[in-house]
């Protein structure tokens, strides 16, 4: 699976969006994109995944460039419960397992 | 809540010794998966089970094992412990099979382990 490269942190106001990169420059045609975000020391939770249109749920937006080499996600109204550690995370699909291979992710502080 | 259940919360024990973590998935998830935490190694796959088989092995120790039960439960086995085993478990299920679009990990509250 492909590596990814996130920001170690980002501060964001209560309100605003936050909008958390991510770079998979050695993404394959079949790996899919994925955001989990994990809020301290509890389970992981996934947030939103993508291939290459841009895929919007009631948590967030996933934005992926057209080269697929890198990826945006998008909080658009952070709130205080959206600190989290978040996790970006490029997987096969149809591969013999969907175990999940988690980086170092980005710490997002929202601020009040 | 993901509807993954995981026991005990927490755990206490002595070097040496073995304890065992158990598991509940999803209701209908064929497929189990084992994460550990720790401060310095981040988030780590450990294993895969899928309807009762081994599908996937990471970075587990020989000292640990697993298995997956005919009701899809699970247990994850650490023996002869050691200070640094001391970490978050987390255990996940998903729906089964690789080829379904949509088959996300739903991650349990977790077992923290202190081995002293």
């Amino acid at each position: 699976d492909a590596k990814t490269t996130q920001p170690p942190s980002m501060d964001c106001a209560e309100g605003r969006a936050a909008n958390l990169p991510c770079n998979h420059s050695t993404i394959s045609g079949n790996e899919y994109v994925y955001w989990y975000r994990q809020i301290h020391s509890q389970g992981p939770q996934y947030i939103i995944h993508g291939l290459k249109n841009n895929e919007t749920n009631e948590m967030a937006s996933l934005i992926i460039t057209e080269d697929r080499k890198s990826s945006t996600l998008i909080l658009p109204h952070a709130t205080l419960r959206d600190t989290a550690v978040y996790y970006c995370i490029v997987r096969s699909y149809g591969g013999a397992t969907n175990k999940l291979i988690f980086g170092t992710g980005t710490l997002l502080a929202v601020q009040p | 809540d993901s509807g993954v259940t995981q026991t005990p919360k927490h755990l206490i024990t002595a070097t040496g010794q073995r304890v065992t973590l158990r598991c509940s998935p999803r209701s209908g998830d064929l497929s189990v998966y084992w994460y550990q935490q720790s401060l310095d190694q981040g988030l780590q796959f450990l294993i895969q089970y899928y309807n009762g088989e081994e599908r996937a092995k990471g970075n587990i120790l020989e000292r640990f094992s697993a298995q997956q039960f005919p009701d899809l439960h699970s247990e994850l086995n650490l023996s002869s412990l050691e200070l640094g085993d001391s970490a978050l478990y987390f255990c996940a299920s998903s729906a089964g099979g690789t080829t379904l679009r949509f088959n996300e990990q739903f991650f349990g509250p977790g077992t923290r382990l202190t081995v002293l």
